[in-house]
């Protein structure tokens, strides 16, 4: 059974970089597609962006400028950053493993991440 | 981007009630359509993916149906653990797009 554990800063400040590291076990992060989703409180799931383990991904466009995300296979890990953070960006952050880009079928239990001075 | 619409928004149902839940694509999606429950503090789990293909290890009282732009998911008998929001989301083109959710409360 393959799971997931984001892990990284509950706080970031106003125009700094949010990083996170998604650490997946269970299953090998080569052969998979990996994604980000975020939720902000209250309110309904957005899809960040896809990677696979090549490092080949997919961004969405509305966050595109300011996402990158990379894998790191030694580790059985991927990460998101996102710059230029501002209140808006305050959500619980999820990875998720993405089956064909068809589905998400397991994820992680989520960060909360908040930004505030 | 494809918009997804839910109906209703929030429900108010029973144990052992049969609930449909709606979802609307803007445009057609073909059979990429899945569904997900979500409790307070958890993680979304996956129900059913492609429509209609119930997920390993999800009670057979779940079931979806649709193609094209509208689908449906069905409890059949609600249990009390089923008390939770419920989300679709397409995967028929990038950026994948979820709906804004179905609360489900009891009755």
């Amino acid at each position: 059974q393959v799971q997931l554990q984001e892990s990284g800063p509950g706080l970031v400040k106003p125009s700094e970089t949010l990083s996170l590291t998604c650490s997946v076990s269970g299953g090998s992060i080569i052969g998979s597609w990996w994604s980000w989703i975020r939720q902000p409180p209250g309110q309904g799931l957005e899809w960040i962006g896809y990677i696979y383990h090549s490092g080949s991904s997919n961004y969405n466009l509305s966050l595109k400028s300011r996402v990158t995300m990379s894998v790191d296979t030694s580790k059985n890990q991927f990460s998101l950053k996102l710059s230029s953070v501002t209140a808006a960006d305050t959500a619980v952050y999820y990875c998720a493993r993405s089956n064909y880009k068809q589905f998400f079928d397991f994820w992680g239990q989520g960060i909360l991440v908040t930004v505030s001075a | 981007d494809i918009q997804m619409t839910q109906s209703p928004s929030s429900l108010s149902a029973s144990v052992g009630d049969r609930v449909t839940i709606s979802c609307r694509a803007s445009q057609r999606i073909s059979t990429s359509l899945n569904w997900y429950q979500q409790k307070p503090g958890k993680a979304p789990n996956l129900l059913i993916y492609a429509a209609s293909n119930l997920q390993t290890g999800v009670p057979s009282r779940f079931s979806g149906s649709g193609s094209g732009a509208d689908f449906t998911l069905t409890i059949s008998s609600l249990q009390p653990e089923d008390f939770a929001t419920y989300f679709c989301q397409q995967s028929f083109s990038i950026p994948d797009t979820f709906g804004p959710g179905t609360r489900l409360d009891i009755k």
